[in-house]
């Protein structure tokens, strides 16, 4: 069975720190996703990373995928209050077969 | 531009009572389509998943159905709702099976 651990569970940070969330798997992926949630609403895709060592950035947003294939993380630079959310992380397999495979994701509190 | 409709947003039924969530999608065709419960804003268990028209794959056994009577329209549903049932139920739909999803804004069901 292929899982993502996600750590750490809960972060709560004042405004204007900077954090590193983390996504691991003893499982290789084609491809992994990060998504956003905020209470009350669906998770919303901010990023898809595929290629082993691969670099994004979506502003203060910078996501890494490992070397391995096998576990990402996401640093945010100065967080906002808008940032504030839960954060799941989510690993494909690719081919015809199979789905996504979710984190149980971070909780992200960021006061202002 | 592609959509996901969900309703309704939210629903409290008595226990024991019959159940019917709706899920729509637009400006796509032949989507796969899913359905997830997540609760106490924590990971997502996958509940089914669909290829096609009348296709029906089922990830855990429980108290739940789940129907695709047309290309872009899924439903779950359920005969007699228990309370184990309550949480927060998102349709999702993609392309490919294991690659990005998208999000539908979410039922909240409160079964007491």
């Amino acid at each position: 069975t292929q899982l993502l651990e996600q750590s750490p569970q809960f972060l709560s940070i004042q405004e204007g720190e900077n954090l590193t969330v983390y996504c691991n798997s003893s499982s290789v992926f084609s491809s992994l996703q990060w998504y956003r949630q905020e209470p009350g609403e669906g998770p919303v895709l901010l990023v898809t990373v595929v290629t082993g060592g691969e670099v994004k950035k979506l502003k203060r947003l910078t996501f890494q995928f490992g070397d391995a294939r096998k576990d990402s993380s996401l640093h945010i630079t100065a967080a906002q209050p808008g940032d504030t959310g839960l954060y799941l992380c989510a690993g494909g397999v690719g081919g015809s077969q199979g789905n996504l495979i979710f984190g149980k994701g971070t909780k992200l509190s960021v006061k202002p | 531009s592609q959509t996901i409709h969900q309703w309704p947003a939210t629903l409290v039924q008595p226990v024991g009572s019959p159940l019917s969530l709706e899920c729509t999608v637009e400006g796509t065709s032949n989507p796969n389509l899913y359905w997830y419960r997540q609760a106490a804003g924590r990971g997502l268990q996958l509940l089914f998943y669909s290829v096609g028209i009348g296709q029906i794959s089922s990830e855990v056994p429980q108290n739940l159905s789940a129907s695709r009577p047309q290309d872009r329209q899924f439903i779950l549903s359920s005969k007699k709702l228990l309370l184990s049932d309550s949480g927060f139920y998102l349709c999702a739909w993609s392309v490919r099976l294991a690659g990005e999803q998208f999000f539908g804004p979410g039922t909240r069901l409160t079964v007491l």
